[in-house]
């Protein structure tokens, strides 16, 4: 089983929805849990990043992590046409070593 | 100020011969971090250096991999007699001591004819 799932199936939106998506992972000893964003040919950006079980806000953008479901999701509000990117989720323990899902493209139609 | 770059920015190379890619932190960072992105499998974690040693190099997938890095500063990824299998994006990242934040660079996209 890998050590993080995210279901990589493409998603389109129109502009204004609420993009849900999530992940989830396999073991307790993860960390911290991490949002990356992905334009086309560019290197992976921090969206946000949390320890604990919970929502964290930030902007458009909310985070949320069930540690005893193993689940995390994020939310984009409002969706613009600029949010249409990869979207991965990365969870962490140790040395900072990532483990990284595969990634949900995400199209935000105008 | 500047980000994490990486050269070159795209590679070609065929089956059988070595390549080595560069990566440049950004200035200060003394954790470095080596990922790979293929098609299909999603971002792999190949290698961690913590100044200019290497703790973890459990990711690396064979011993044609290797990497080093100087003065704590730049690294360099080498991959012997490549195979058309090496073919994926190459990133690098780096963070401030054991920050959580890494930063990534752009990548080199690798392709083994």
């Amino acid at each position: 089983q890998k050590e993080v799932e995210q279901d990589p199936g493409p998603l389109s939106v129109p502009e204004g929805a609420i993009v849900s998506l999530n992940c989830t992972y396999s073991n307790s000893a993860f960390q911290y849990f991490m949002w990356y964003r992905q334009y086309s040919r560019k290197g992976p950006e921090l969206l946000m990043y949390t320890y604990s079980s919970g929502n964290k806000e930030d902007g458009r953008f909310t985070a949320q992590v069930d540690k005893s479901s193993k689940y995390i999701s994020l939310f984009i509000r409002d969706s613009q046409p600029s949010d249409s990117a990869t979207y991965l989720c990365a969870i962490g323990y140790g040395n900072n070593r990532l483990a990284f899902g595969k990634g949900n493209q995400v199209v935000v139609i105008p | 100020g500047a980000g994490v770059s990486q050269s070159p920015s795209n590679k070609v190379t065929e089956k059988g011969k070595d390549v080595e890619l560069r990566c440049d932190p950004i200035s200060g960072h003394t954790a470095l971090y080596w990922y790979r992105q293929s098609l299909g499998q999603g971002l792999e974690f190949l290698i961690y250096f913590q100044g200019n040693s290497a703790p973890d190099k459990s990711g690396l997938p064979s011993d044609r991999f290797s990497a080093e890095r100087t003065g704590g500063s730049v690294s360099t990824l080498t991959i012997q007699r490549t195979q058309q299998e090496d073919s994926a994006v190459y990133l690098c990242a780096s963070s401030m001591g054991q920050g959580v934040e890494q930063y990534f660079g752009p990548g080199t996209r690798l392709t083994v004819t």
